[in-house]
């Protein structure tokens, strides 16, 4: 079955703590992306990997970090610099950073205590 | 950059009405247009995209769309809703020359018996 996975999909978090969230995708998708969902807002792009060992900041950038050294994960560290990391995160791939439909993961909800 | 407005951030309807679901976005230059639906603590999935050629895009689950270049509007239909339609909606634009996709805040479907 192919897919994005994301784990887990409830997180609860400690502050001043960082977190890792997954992300996995068996698709042989070559970008991968990584989004905030709060109420109300939509989605906002926090980074993005369009290959391995390679990702640049999107909008909000700030207080997280992200590694990409295998082409099939792309995990998302909420760092304690973040202010309000409580949210839902969603990540997400397409076959190339050009191509024109991504696709989403189930998403991992975090609550800082 | 572009932006995109949902017109509307909550729509009930009754069983089996028709329901329209409306978005708007300003850019310059040419778009890719996107719905996505999202049911509760799950990703988003695509209904339906325009990328050229055939103004009216037929998606999945019966849901419709059709761009209107001069309105630069995309607005979503569907002719008789059920109860399993019952989810927030996105829309979505990317420039045809960027990576990056921007949404709009989201339209919660409340489809009532």
């Amino acid at each position: 079955d192919g897919g994005i996975t994301q784990s887990p999909k409830y997180l609860f978090r400690k502050e001043g703590q960082n977190v890792t969230l997954s992300c996995e995708q068996n698709l042989n998708h070559d970008a991968m992306y990584w989004y905030r969902q709060d109420p109300g807002q939509g989605l906002r792009l926090i980074y993005y990997s369009q290959i391995v060992n390679d990702f640049q900041k999107g909008d909000i950038a700030e207080g997280y970090s992200v590694s990409r050294e295998k082409k099939e994960s792309f995990p998302l560290t909420v760092t304690s610099a973040q202010k309000n990391p409580t949210a839902f995160y969603l990540c997400a791939s397409s076959i190339s950073e050009s191509t024109d439909t991504q696709y989403f993961g189930p998403g991992t909800r975090l609550t800082v205590l | 950059a572009q932006s995109v407005t949902q017109l509307d951030s909550q729509v009930p309807v009754f069983e089996e009405a028709p329901v329209e679901l409306r978005c708007n976005y300003s850019s310059s230059v040419s778009v890719y247009l996107f719905w996505y639906v999202q049911y509760p603590n799950q990703g988003l999935q695509l209904l339906l995209k325009y990328l050229s050629g055939s103004t009216l895009v037929k998606g999945i689950n019966g849901f419709e769309a059709e761009f209107n270049k001069s309105q630069t509007s995309f607005h979503l239909r569907k002719p008789s809703v059920h109860i399993s339609d019952t989810a927030e909606y996105f829309c979505a634009v990317r420039l045809r020359n960027d990576y990056k996709l921007s949404f709009g805040a989201g339209t919660t479907v409340t489809v009532r018996a």
